[in-house]
C-alpha cells in the first residue's frame, strides 16, 4: 500500500491562508489522494479529494503537484473551529484496498 | 443526518468480558471498516468488510474479530476484553468507488 508522510503539527494565525503539505512519493496512477479532519472527540469527516487536477470546494482547496508526489491543503482563511487533526490517505476504486490513516498533522490556530 | 452509528459512546468492560461493538450505516455502501485510535499512533485498521459475509484483516486483528451479517451492519468482537485494548473504536463505511469514507462518532471503551 502506498504510504504518506506529513508534518506532526502545525501552527497558523487565525484569518491567515493554512497550506498543509503531504508527501506521497509511491504513488501509483490509480491512486486518488484524499484529506480528512478530525476535531477533537470525534470521528474524522471528508474534506476533499483528488486525482491529477487541483481541486475546490467549500470546505479547503487541493492543489496536486505535477508528478502527483505531493500535495497541498490549502485552507484559504483559518478559523478556530479549523483546528484539528488533518489526514492525507491515497485510495483507489475497489473493495479489496486496505487504508492506513497514520497519525496526520495536528493544526493548531493561534487567534 | 447521521449516517453512521455506532451504538455506544462509551462503554466500560471487566477483563475477560466479551464485548460486541456495533455499527450501522444507511448509505448502502459496500466497504466498512473498524479502526482503533490511540494517542501517537493515529487510526489503525482491525478489520474491512468488501461485501455481506466478507472480511479481511487489517494491520492489528490480533484479539479482534468481526460480523457482516447484513450490509448496514458491521459487529467488532473482542472475545475476552484486556485492558490494553482500552480505546478510542471508530467504525466506517465507504463505496468501492475512489469516493470519501464516513465515519462514526466513535465507542470509547474502557477495559478495567
Amino acid at each position: 500500500d502506498a504510504k504518506t508522510t506529513q508534518p506532526n503539527s502545525m501552527e497558523s494565525n487565525e484569518e491567515e491562508p493554512v497550506h498543509l503539505p503531504c508527501n506521497h512519493s509511491t504513488i501509483s496512477g490509480t491512486d486518488y489522494i484524499h484529506w480528512y479532519r478530525q476535531l477533537p472527540s470525534q470521528g474524522p469527516e471528508y474534506v476533499i479529494h483528488g486525482l491529477t487536477s487541483n481541486v475546490n470546494n467549500r470546505m479547503a482547496s487541493l492543489a496536486i503537484a505535477e508528478d502527483r508526489k505531493s500535495s497541498t491543503l490549502i485552507l484559504h482563511r483559518a478559523t478556530l473551529r479549523d483546528a484539528a487533526v488533518y489526514y492525507c490517505i491515497l485510495r483507489r476504486s475497489g473493495g479489496y484496498q486496505k487504508v492506513t490513516f497514520g497519525i496526520g498533522t495536528k493544526l493548531q490556530v493561534i487567534p | 443526518d447521521v449516517k453512521v452509528t455506532q451504538s455506544s459512546r462509551y462503554l466500560v468492560k471487566r477483563t475477560g468480558e466479551k464485548v460486541f461493538l456495533e455499527c450501522v450505516q444507511d448509505m448502502d455502501h459496500e466497504n466498512m471498516f473498524w479502526y482503533r485510535q490511540d494517542p501517537g499512533l493515529g487510526l489503525r485498521l482491525i478489520y474491512f468488510s468488501y461485501d455481506v459475509k466478507m472480511k479481511e484483516k487489517g494491520d492489528i486483528p490480533e484479539g479482534y474479530s468481526v460480523s457482516r451479517e447484513k450490509k448496514e451492519r458491521f459487529s467488532l468482537i473482542l472475545e475476552s476484553a484486556s485492558t490494553n485494548q482500552t480505546s478510542m473504536y471508530l467504525c466506517a463505511s465507504s463505496t468501492r468507488q475512489h469516493y470519501g469514507y464516513t465515519f462514526g462518532s466513535g465507542t470509547r471503551l474502557t477495559v478495567v
